[in-house]
């Protein structure tokens, strides 16, 4: 079973529509994170989790919110969808071992709006 | 604000052949740097972490070289294989070494 998951894979919605992109890890990570991934610009951070209690915002938070239900769990919202927001979005944790940070990532949720 | 850049963004090379895909970032005053490999369609999946006092790094036919003062990396493939086809990305940290800032990615083809 995958470590990091994602719930929907794919997901076509049309403007002004809300909608919330689900992230669950079993890895045990304290720290969690919500990118997205445009052509040509890398993949841009969104909000991040140090804890359950923690959120904080990234570069590109603006349009965006997001819900840290447990440590496993960490939801992304989009609470009226624009064209724009059409990306590849990745879930990632994270684990402080010796020698910094490494990241996991989910296998990313491709969202259209049209 | 640090800036991470990868040139050529695509790379294409016969299949045996020893490669490099290079990597540089504006802001010398890392904690680490990392290599990623994407697959069409999935998730990122680390490839090589290194440390600031390190100079490289290496897993199997992998290596990677880190120069903080000329803000570079390298990540060195040996004998390439198609299995190998994928896009490589590299990320440091910024922020107080807690949240990563990615590169563009070069998306490599090995020709069998």
């Amino acid at each position: 079973d995958a470590d990091v998951t994602q719930t929907p894979r794919n997901r076509i919605t049309k403007t002004g529509k809300r909608i919330m992109l689900e992230c669950s890890q079993t890895k045990g990570h304290d720290r969690m994170y919500w990118y997205r991934q445009d052509p040509g610009l890398g993949l841009r951070l969104i909000y991040y989790s140090f804890d359950v209690k923690d959120i904080n915002k990234g570069e590109i938070s603006d349009g965006y919110s997001v819900s840290r239900q447990a440590q496993a769990k960490f939801s992304l919202s989009l609470e009226s969808a624009i064209p724009n927001q059409t990306a590849l979005y990745f879930c990632a944790t994270s684990d402080l071992g010796q020698w910094g940070e490494t990241q996991y990532f989910g296998p990313g949720t491709r969202l259209l709006v049209l | 604000k640090q800036e991470v850049t990868q040139i050529p963004a695509a790379l294409s090379v016969p299949e045996g052949e020893n490669l490099v895909l290079n990597c540089s970032f504006t802001d010398s005053a890392i904690y680490n740097l990392q290599w990623f490999r994407q697959d069409p369609g999935k998730g990122l999946t680390s490839l090589l972490l290194i440390q600031s006092s390190q100079r490289e790094q290496t897993s199997g036919r992998l290596n990677a070289s880190l120069d903080k003062s000329s803000g570079r990396s390298t990540l060195y493939i040996a004998a390439s294989q198609p299995g190998d086809s994928a896009t490589y990305l590299c990320a440091v940290p910024f922020m107080g070494n807690e949240k990563l800032t990615f590169g563009t990615g070069t998306r490599l083809t090995i020709i069998p």
